[in-house]
């Protein structure tokens, strides 16, 4: 079983919908919760990140933790055709002396349609 | 503005040919990570390094290694490419112990016929 686990979609939306990305995580150890967003022929970029449970605001985007259910979402208010990326979500955990050791969800390909 | 640069965009090598892709950051990163990027599987850690001369295995070890002579420039390095190592890879840095974020470089596309 995979550590972290995220649907792959493809999700295809009308442009303003209000978009929901998941994934969920069996490692307990697992404290720090990001998403980043690629676009078509780049590399990953932080999108936002969250410590231990609760939510986050970010303009159009808000990500949610609920460590009692290991599991994260990304929303994203008033889609935009600009938001049509792969998002990917990441976890680490505190204590690795090599710093930053991250696991990635599958990624999550979005397009929103004008 | 922190850079990732990858040596490569696009590359085409024949099986069992010795592969080398280079990465280099501008911002003095004591980090260093190559993943490998592919549909269904997202990214696989490789390797990272964590100083000069340092490398730990990641989730996927096999079939290649590291070099890190410079702080600035981490090597992946596949000593016979196979076909099932075609890929995108990515190399990422970042600062000090505990959580940061990584920056990405652009990604080599690598195709082993």
């Amino acid at each position: 079983q995979k550590e972290v686990e995220q649907d792959p979609g493809p999700l295809s939306v009308p442009e303003g919908a209000i978009v929901s990305l998941n994934c969920t995580y069996s490692n307990s150890a697992f404290q720090y919760f990001m998403w980043y967003r690629q676009y078509s022929r780049k590399g990953p970029e932080l999108l936002m990140y969250t410590y231990s449970s609760g939510n986050k605001e970010d303009g159009r985007f808000t990500a949610q933790v609920d460590k009692s259910s290991k599991y994260i979402s990304l929303f994203i208010r008033d889609s935009q055709p600009s938001d049509s990326a792969t998002y990917l979500c990441a976890m680490s955990a505190l204590g690795e002396t090599s710093g930053s050791r991250l696991t990635f969800g599958e990624g999550t390909q979005l397009t929103v349609n004008p | 503005d922190v850079k990732v640069t990858q040596s490569s965009r696009y590359l085409v090598k024949r099986t069992g040919e010795k592969v080398f892709l280079e990465c280099v950051q501008d911002m003095d990163h004591e980090n260093m990570f190559w993943y490998r990027q592919d549909p269904g599987l997202g990214l696989r850690l490789i390797y990272f390094s964590y100083d000069v001369k340092m490398k730990e295995k990641g989730d996927i070890p096999e079939g290649y290694s590291v070099s890190r002579e410079k702080k600035e420039r981490f090597s992946l390095i596949l000593e016979s490419a196979s076909t099932n190592q075609t890929s995108m890879y990515l190399c990422a840095s970042t600062w000090g112990q505990g959580w940061n974020e990584q920056f990405f470089g652009p990604g080599t596309r690598l195709t082993v016929l």
